[in-house]
């Protein structure tokens, strides 16, 4: 079975610019988590979409956004990139029970730099 | 205000020697509590979790986390290291709908 995969796995982009980042979870999964991973802050949990809908959601700024598709595929969106976005954005996935589950599979990330 | 402590940012161990990374977590109400572990290069995967029951969890690769509640601890231990477990390592806990992670503590086993 694949895993979690997430595209691009590189980026790069500038202040003001606005990215979209998509992720694919495993087969069967209709859980969708993102997270933010930062050396000062380290990982912060942006948000959690099941079957289409916004189930849980971090301390982040309106600028971050996302959604999720009929096919449990999500894709993150962040406008008005600042500097301090630069991190790697990791995309998890699980079956039904979403931030409590059993386990959560995480994709290998995308690397984000804003100049 | 919920809170999950890794308070070492490195632990050094040499292989074959006892493991183990410190977790504490501040949370309201009965925690769920995770670790994970992260390879270079590449995503998070899970190792163990408590929900309730045995205050010893089993989890993969060999690692068990014990969970103390009077002492909100819920430390990683493996009796015995080896050079792959070289790695940096996530605690975190889920309550009320909020997922936390510590800031990580990388484990370096030495041959």
């Amino acid at each position: 079975k694949a895993g979690v995969t997430q595209t691009p796995r590189y980026l790069i982009k500038t202040r003001g610019q606005q990215v979209t980042l998509s992720c694919s979870p495993i087969s069967g999964h209709r859980s969708v988590s993102w997270y933010q991973q930062t050396p000062g802050q380290g990982l912060q949990f942006l948000f959690e979409y099941f079957s289409e809908t916004q189930r849980n959601k971090g301390n982040f700024p309106g600028r971050f956004s996302g959604r999720q598709f009929s096919n449990s595929r999500s894709e993150m969106n962040v406008s008005t990139l600042e500097l301090g976005d630069s991190a790697l954005y990791l995309c998890a996935s699980s079956t039904t029970g979403g931030l409590a589950d059993n386990e959560q599979f995480f994709g290998p990330g995308t690397r984000l730099t804003v100049l | 205000a919920q809170s999950v402590a890794q308070p070492e940012d490195q632990v050094n161990v040499a292989e074959g020697n006892p493991l183990t990374v410190k977790c504490t977590y501040s949370v309201s109400g009965n925690p769920y509590l995770f670790w994970y572990v992260q390879y270079p290069n590449r995503g998070l995967q899970f190792l163990l979790k408590y929900i309730t029951g045995d205050n010893l969890v089993k989890g993969s690769y060999g690692f068990e986390a014990e969970f103390n509640k009077s002492q909100t601890s819920f430390h990683l231990k493996k009796p015995s290291a080896l050079v792959s477990d070289s790695a940096l390592y996530f605690c975190a806990v889920y309550n009320t709908d909020k997922l936390i992670f510590g800031t990580g503590t990388r484990l370096q086993v030495f041959p």
